[in-house]
């Protein structure tokens, strides 16, 4: 069925390093929307990407969607312990009449100090 | 404004009981979708409502269901509970339905099914 594939599941860094988390959809997405999960928290929303080829940034965050509008990115620079939690991608799916946000199964980010 | 509500934050029920799960959205919001969380299955979506009505549905057994009043409150009730219902429960508010507009979470219900 329709999905959203993320990868990596997990990611260890030194602080300081680079993370990226890929999101890739079977699909074409109208939208594509990021969250943050701290842990033992709820999903925060980040930013939504609209646009073929879009690139938002937030401070050390830079949020990318493809030109097909089936895949984004999320890359954080010179990651901070600020920045542990889960990064999930989402984006709506429609089936059988239905529309549904359907989140990927996230990047738990962890960060060394 | 205020964030997204949910009550109660914890609860324990034995196989077979019932559960309703209450969730207050965003002033304004109108949509409100449901998702169960946990380790394994990360976040499934259950449903959404949009002014009292059910918009859209996962796939999830008949014993989820849901309501939504006219103050765009909602409540998720579980019948005949499972083991395998134990995880956090997520409500979440929007403008939109449909996965149309960012979605506020609520700090969700941790059910244990015991």
């Amino acid at each position: 069925g329709q999905q959203v594939m993320q990868i990596p599941q997990y990611q260890h860094v030194q602080e300081g390093e680079d993370f990226t988390t890929y999101c890739n959809s079977s699909t074409t997405l109208s939208n594509i929307q990021w969250y943050k999960q701290r842990p033992g928290g709820h999903p925060v929303f980040l930013i939504q990407l609209v646009k073929s080829g879009e690139v938002k940034k937030q401070k050390r965050l830079t949020f990318q969607f493809g030109e097909a509008k089936k895949n984004s990115s999320l890359h954080i620079t010179a990651t901070q312990t600020t920045d542990v939690g889960t990064y999930f991608c989402a984006g709506p799916y429609s089936g059988a009449g239905s529309y549904q946000l359907t989140f990927g199964k996230g990047t738990k980010l962890s960060v060394i100090p | 404004k205020a964030g997204v509500t949910q009550t109660p934050r914890y609860l324990i029920k034995t196989r077979g009981q019932q559960v309703t799960l209450s969730c207050s959205p965003i002033s304004g919001h109108r949509s409100v979708s449901w998702y169960q969380q946990t380790p394994g299955q990360g976040l499934q979506f259950l449903f959404e409502y949009f002014s009292e009505t059910q918009r859209n549905k996962g796939n999830f057994p008949g014993r989820f269901s849901g309501r939504q009043f006219s103050n765009s409150r909602s409540e998720m009730n579980v019948s005949t509970l499972e083991l395998g219902d134990s995880a956090l429960y997520l409500c979440a508010s929007s403008l939109v339905s449909g996965g149309g507009s960012e979605q506020y979470f609520g700090p969700g219900t941790r059910l244990t099914v015991t």
